[in-house]
């Protein structure tokens, strides 16, 4: 299994309104991420997490909020956001427990998120 | 991690090898170069990687230059679906450092 699985697939959501996008991996891949997409522009990274524990925080809005459950799961809570955050949310893995890392990053297909 | 710099867009004949070249004129003896490439609507995918030494897999070869400031991503045989933006990246391997993309470049394959 090489695949990384996202859900929801689209989300709309208000600016008052709390939703979560799930990430999950089941190549016992030790690093996960989290990136955030605008049209027309590279991914930028906003989250990494290694060993289960948050390593990178990208100056993100606390609106925003990472959890790392277990080693094969991400989520990405979300409070309070606005119209301005509306993009495609990318997440990836990275890194084998026991074998050797050459830092190749799988990423999922994406939830695109809509803030009305 | 080093800057690359890409060609913001080119394209490539169906059938033809596409020729993506990539500099990296700042690189550090332990940075790696990295292939990715993002589809329309669909994730990045990775392609290849290289230290210093030309690479070749299924999807690609990845030729770096004895002095390791430029990279070319050779496609042997372009097709339609090889349409997207291709990203060259610099970084340290293994750890799990962070993936900066750049613009890239925006490659479309002509019939």
């Amino acid at each position: 299994d090489t695949e990384v699985t996202q859900t929801p697939k689209h989300l709309v959501m208000g600016m008052t309104n709390k939703k979560s996008l799930k990430c999950e991996q089941h190549m016992g891949h030790r690093a996960m991420y989290w990136y955030k997409q605008k049209a027309k522009k590279p991914p930028e990274l906003m989250f990494v997490y290694s060993y289960e524990k948050l390593s990178i925080n990208e100056s993100v809005p606390s609106r925003f909020s990472p959890e790392c459950p277990n080693s094969s799961l991400l989520n990405l809570h979300l409070h309070a956001l606005q119209p301005e955050d509306s993009a495609l949310y990318l997440c990836a893995s990275s890194g084998s427990a026991g074998g050797t890392n050459t830092g190749e990053l799988f990423f999922g297909e994406g939830s695109r998120l809509t803030v009305l | 991690d080093a800057k690359t710099t890409q060609p913001p867009s080119m394209d490539c004949a169906e059938g033809r090898a596409a020729n993506l070249p990539c500099n990296h004129s700042t690189i550090s003896g332990n940075e790696y170069v990295y292939w990715y490439r993002q589809i329309h609507s669909q994730g990045p995918q990775y392609i290849i990687h290289g230290l210093k030494n030309n690479e070749t897999n299924e999807m690609a070869s990845l030729i770096i230059t004895e002095d390791r400031k430029s990279s070319t991503l050779i496609l042997p045989h372009a097709t339609l679906r090889d349409t997207a933006v291709y990203y060259c990246i610099v970084r340290v391997a293994g750890g799990n450092n962070r993936l900066a993309f750049g613009k890239g470049n925006q490659v479309v394959v002509i019939p």
